[in-house]
């Protein structure tokens, strides 16, 4: 269903920690799961992906999780900098038929890193 | 360069009028996508394509609608149904196939009605 009228949660968290964000999906039958980085202004560029096979991946100083018993994927950032700083959005990759490369976003976390 | 240019940048629109949003890509991609994104809020899908000359409903057709006579061009027309068609339009592309999953945005266009 539509999210009018929901804003975003907020993670604020000080340079250097690492930072862990939540996304909830609802797919089962999705192939793919998929973190993107949104800066203000921009659209969003592709940060680390997981295929449904699997339970972790890691890349530059970002490892996702995937949990599909209760439908969870979290994506941990390393040594937080103020770059980092930026709107997150989950994406659920569809797997087959109509649905194939279907990429449907879920609900972001604005992370803001404090120097 | 290759990459997926989105026009015009800001666009602003009477009550009543529909207005079309260019998007092109030069990258071979099959697929392209369209969202809607409103102030603090996440990524609506609104339609998308997988290959030309066929497009699927998105979670937030009504209102929109798309074509996909080339490869490259996907334009979006926000027609005099979408009730409140202010916001930020966001158009995608990305390659269909095992293991490709990164989709490439446009810079995005914000539409206005006034």
């Amino acid at each position: 269903g539509e999210s009018v009228g929901l804003h975003l949660p907020t993670l604020s968290v000080q340079e250097g920690d690492n930072s862990i964000i939540n996304c909830a999906y609802s797919n089962s039958a999705s192939d793919y799961f998929i973190w993107y980085k949104q800066e203000s202004g921009k659209g969003p560029q592709f940060i680390i992906d997981i295929r449904s096979n699997m339970d972790k991946r890691q890349g530059q100083r970002v490892t996702v999780l995937l949990n599909k018993t209760v439908k969870h994927l979290s994506l941990q950032i390393a040594a937080t900098q103020p770059g980092d700083s930026a709107v997150y959005f989950c994406a659920e990759k569809g797997a087959g038929g109509t649905s194939y490369g279907k990429l449907t976003f879920g609900q972001g976390t604005i992370l803001t890193v404090h120097p | 360069d290759g990459g997926i240019t989105q026009s015009p940048k800001y666009l602003f629109r009477k009550e009543g009028q529909n207005v079309t949003l260019s998007c092109e890509q030069n990258l071979n991609h099959d697929a392209m996508y369209w969202y809607r994104q409103d102030p603090g809020q996440g990524l609506r899908l609104i339609y998308y394509s997988q290959i030309v000359n066929d497009f699927q409903k998105g979670d937030i057709a009504e209102g929109y609608s798309v074509s996909r006579e080339k490869k490259e061009s996907f334009p979006l027309t926000v027609t005099s149904a979408q009730k409140n068609p202010t916001a930020f339009y966001l158009c995608a592309s990305s390659i269909l196939g095992p293991g490709h999953t990164e989709a490439f945005f446009g810079q995005g266009t914000r539409l206005t009605v006034v």
